[in-house]
């Protein structure tokens, strides 16, 4: 079974400065996708970047980057010029792209604080 | 807004109870997936369904059973609830399973006291 692991309970960042939320994850399977998803306190789930494993470009989504090693099945979110807005819980996800598996599976998740 | 509607947002009611949460995913979704979210266990998968038809299960207790209707919605019945299963629960849908993105609603607060 795949697991998830965000190794960083808690992180903390200035505002404008830059943070990386690190990821790793376990797969034998060669073809998946990679997520990370914000909640912030309102609890909604929001889709923050996604990475498609068959991509070896890295996903840039504004602000927001990754830095996808599949090798070593690594998976950061950089944030750039972070925003009050921005402190939420930040989750990363796998999902297989085997029918019938296409479930997220979560790690624990990474609180970030802005401080301002 | 993502389109998925959940009812009720909030939930409290006794051990022992039966409950159920209800889900509308976004217009042309035929997938929807049910996830709970609690402090022990973090966001987890419970299961799945396509077109009125189960598709896959996770870590869903035998007290727990979902369905999926024709109109497309779909209800999660939570019964013999116990302390444990105060949490919150997630409904997501996508257009089919193959489609990478779930668009999750806001989610029921579940608290069993």
């Amino acid at each position: 079974a795949q697991t998830v692991t965000q190794s960083q309970p808690e992180m903390s960042v200035q505002e404008a400065e830059t943070v990386t939320l690190s990821c790793t994850y376990d797969t034998s399977e060669s073809d998946y996708y990679l997520f990370w998803y914000k909640q912030p306190p309102s609890r909604q789930m929001i889709l923050v970047i996604r990475q498609e494993a068959y991509k070896q470009q890295n996903a840039t989504e504004n602000r927001f980057s990754v830095n996808f090693q599949k090798a070593a099945k690594s998976f950061s979110l950089k944030i750039s010029d972070s925003q009050l807005g921005d402190a939420a819980m930040y989750f990363c996800a796998y999902r297989s792209s085997i029918q019938g598996a296409q479930k997220l599976v979560f790690g624990q998740g990474t609180r970030l604080t802005i401080n301002p | 807004d993502s389109g998925v509607t959940q009812t009720p947002k909030h939930l409290i009611t006794a051990t022992g109870q039966r409950v159920t949460l209800r889900c509308s995913p976004r217009s042309g979704d035929l997938s929807v997936y049910w996830y709970q979210q609690s402090l022990d266990q973090g966001l987890q998968f419970l299961i799945q369904y396509y077109n009125g038809e189960e598709r896959a299960k996770g870590n869903i207790l035998e007290r727990f059973s979902a369905q999926q209707f024709p109109d497309l919605h779909s209800e999660l019945n939570l019964s013999s609830l116990e302390l444990g299963d105060s949490a919150l629960y997630f409904c997501a849908s996508s257009v089919d399973p193959g489609y990478y993105e779930q668009y999750f609603g806001p989610g029921t607060r579940l608290t069993v006291t």
